[in-house]
């Protein structure tokens, strides 16, 4: 199956300060892509969606100048998480979709811990 | 708000078949069904997916009755790695219907 990647795998930073996260589809051009966010013991909760070359959708109560989501080639999308805080650590994991498919393939997460 | 209802937990012996339900009573006609799972800290995993007809691949069946309110994922001999939490998610074919919404799941165990 198509393969999407994260990176990095783990990251911890101090509060106040922003970190990048990137998704990457190896082997197809991702039209499409999610972001989620999954505390722990919780489900996903889909955070936004941006397709190539557009502003993300972002789901009610995300903050979108919190969460900056580019989408800016069609095997690249980065979510920066800005003024991180401990509320915001938490398990990011990013999905992708080719256009015209009805899979979309997931990566393997990003934990990520603000102290 | 997810439109499925699934078991919290199930437990399964190495070897034996794995049937995990999921009700969707208020699926519509253009829904798909969709089996994701979750190993522990690790990206969800497409599973299978169907509309109406029964659906097999490589890693599992899907039943799905014939008034499309529930379903069923059967992993035919259960190992060990099959340990993970299994989403059953209904989702329209296409357009603005692109999201997944994944409920609270069934955390399936798999016992030696």
């Amino acid at each position: 199956g198509a393969v999407v990647s994260q990176h990095p795998s783990r990251v911890i930073c101090k509060s106040g300060t922003s970190v990048k996260i990137e998704c990457r589809s190896l082997d197809f051009q991702a039209t499409t892509m999610f972001w989620y966010r999954q505390f722990p013991k919780k489900s996903l909760m889909l955070m936004a969606t941006s397709n190539e070359g557009s502003k993300a959708t972002y789901e009610q109560g995300v903050e979108k100048d919190k969460f900056l989501i580019n989408h800016a080639s069609l095997t690249l999308s980065t979510l920066t998480v800005t003024s991180a805080h401990p509320e915001d650590s938490s398990f990011y994991i990013c999905s992708a979709k080719e256009g015209g498919s009805y899979e979309q393939y997931f990566g393997p997460g990003t934990r990520l811990t603000v102290t | 708000d997810a439109k499925t209802t699934q078991p919290p937990s199930m437990d399964c012996a190495e070897g034996r078949a794995a049937n995990l339900p999921c009700n969707h009573s208020t699926i519509s006609g253009n829904e798909y069904v969709y089996w994701y799972r979750q190993i522990h800290s690790q990206g969800p995993q497409y599973i299978i997916h169907g509309l109406k007809n029964n659906e097999t691949n490589e890693m599992a069946s899907l039943i799905i009755t014939e008034d499309r309110k529930s379903s069923t994922l059967i992993l035919p001999h259960a190992t060990l790695r099959d340990t993970a939490v299994y989403y059953c998610i209904v989702k329209g074919a296409g357009g603005g219907s692109e999201k997944l919404v994944f409920g609270k799941g069934t955390k399936l165990t798999v016992n030696p």
